[in-house]
């Protein structure tokens, strides 16, 4: 298997742009997690799915972000519009999850300036 | 709401040194704990998960331990390597999932 996929690997955009993070989770896999990592606040969770529905999303900061799942084998966030405070690294993240063992395995990651 | 600490935040070590690396959290009720290493600019490895029921998991040269009643668990790496240098990190599994700010291992040749 590849892997967790994601795309892309790095974006740079402007101030009030709408960006969007695409994730291909492992083939598989039941859930998927977007985390976002940043030297002051380190990884945190934004939201994860559970076969496809939202389980929890109190992680997301504001209405700006947004994340579907549309299938088992891909996943977006967007933001939008977008702020130089949301530049940062996104990862992505699937896990088979049976019963309470859930080994997450992530994505190399987006990382995203904004301007 | 689950705090998930790791201390130190640095080490660094001549080769072939044992070390340990430590976990600490408040909040007992955990399903699992998973160690990851994080390289510069890469995404996390998963290198060891250990279930609430568990005490220990063992890979190669690494072993992790769990104490869920004390809130701790030890990431022990024997005979250490320039390679195992990396940002090693601790994440908890309850009814959230929390990190820990990791510590940063360098291994010195």
């Amino acid at each position: 298997d590849a892997g967790v996929i994601q795309s892309p690997r790095h974006e740079v955009t402007e101030m009030g742009q709408e960006v969007t993070l695409r994730c291909k989770p492992i083939s598989g896999h039941n859930s998927l997690f977007w985390y976002r990592q940043t030297m002051m606040r380190g990884l945190e969770l934004l939201i994860y799915f559970n076969n496809n529905v939202p389980i929890d999303d109190s992680g997301m900061p504001e209405d700006r972000f947004s994340a579907k799942m549309p299938n088992a084998s891909f996943s977006t966030l967007k933001i939008q519009p977008s702020e130089p405070r949301d530049s940062a690294v996104y990862f992505c993240a699937s896990s088979l999850v049976q019963g309470s063992y859930n080994e997450q395995f992530f994505g190399p990651g987006t990382r995203l300036t904004v301007l | 709401k689950q705090e998930v600490t790791q201390i130190p935040a640095a080490l660094s070590v001549p080769e072939g040194e044992n070390l340990v690396l430590n976990c600490s959290f408040t909040d007992s009720a955990i399903y699992n704990l998973q160690w990851f290493r994080q390289d510069p600019g890469k995404g996390l490895t998963s290198l060891l998960l250990i279930q609430s029921s568990q005490r220990e998991q063992t890979s190669g040269r690494l072993n992790a331990s769990l104490d869920k009643s004390s809130g701790r668990s030890t990431l022990y790496i024997a005979a250490s390597q320039p390679g195992d240098s990396a940002t090693y990190l601790c994440a908890v599994t309850g009814n959230q999932f929390y990190f820990g700010t990791g510590t940063s291992l360098t291994v010195i040749p």
